[in-house]
């Protein structure tokens, strides 16, 4: 069956630094990945799609690498700040019709 | 321009109950999708619907229903409700019903549903 995987346990770094968040799927070819953050009892807020056939995407602070052979992206956030923290969440798509499968999200802790 | 919003913010039952949850999309949006998200976990999909008809459904029980009405809209319905279906329900609206490579679904703020 397909499956998802993030990072588990929370990601904590420093103010500055740059995050890097972790996605893997096994089991189906996305043709797209959507990432995705969201704030503690609210709805995620989309970030950034990437297509197979595109390798990098960055949008402001945020880029995210999409690598087919190995069944993972990276999401990297740079210059992090305190306002970063938050929970992400990634989602491959392999569908015609906008049902998303995500992951069970990362949690990332950015420290002044 | 008002996002995606949903209906009840919060609400508690007792098991056996049955809910209603209500979403209005994004103006112009056609599509509505719903989502469970349990504590700790990603949103699981539930249920599409395009122009009123529906385009999608999940791994969930004939206890969840949903339809579309004509102005977009849509209500989600739980029967017979268990412990276990106490999560946040989130409604999402895109303005393309047969395909994601235009981009994002826009969530509402979700419903937090309690079962007792």
């Amino acid at each position: 069956s397909q499956k998802i995987e993030q990072n588990s346990e929370a990601l904590n770094i420093q103010e500055g630094k740059t995050a890097t968040l972790t996605c893997n799927y096994t089991n189906y070819s996305p043709a797209y990945l959507q990432w995705y953050r969201q704030d503690p009892g609210r709805g995620p807020v989309f970030l950034l799609l990437i297509r197979e056939n595109e390798k990098e995407k960055r949008k402001e602070r945020l880029k995210v690498t999409f690598d087919t052979t190995l069944k993972q992206s990276l999401f990297h956030i740079t210059a992090s700040q305190p306002a970063d923290s938050a929970t992400y969440l990634c989602a491959p798509t392999s569908g015609r019709y906008s049902t998303l499968t995500f992951g069970k999200g990362t949690m990332l802790l950015v420290s002044p | 321009d008002a996002g995606v919003t949903q209906s009840p913010t919060h609400l508690i039952k007792t098991r056996g109950q049955h809910v209603t949850l209500r979403c209005s999309p994004i103006s112009g949006h056609k599509s509505v999708s719903w989502y469970q998200q349990v504590l700790g976990q990603g949103p699981q999909f539930i249920f599409q619907y395009y122009e009123k008809e529906e385009r999608g459904r999940g791994n969930f029980p004939d206890r969840f229903s949903a339809r579309q009405f004509p102005n977009y809209s849509s209500e989600l319905n739980v029967n017979a409700l268990l412990l276990g279906d106490s999560a946040l329900y989130l409604c999402a609206s895109s303005n393309s019903g047969t395909s994601v490579r235009t981009g994002e679904l826009f969530f509402g703020e979700g419903s937090r549903l309690t079962v007792l």
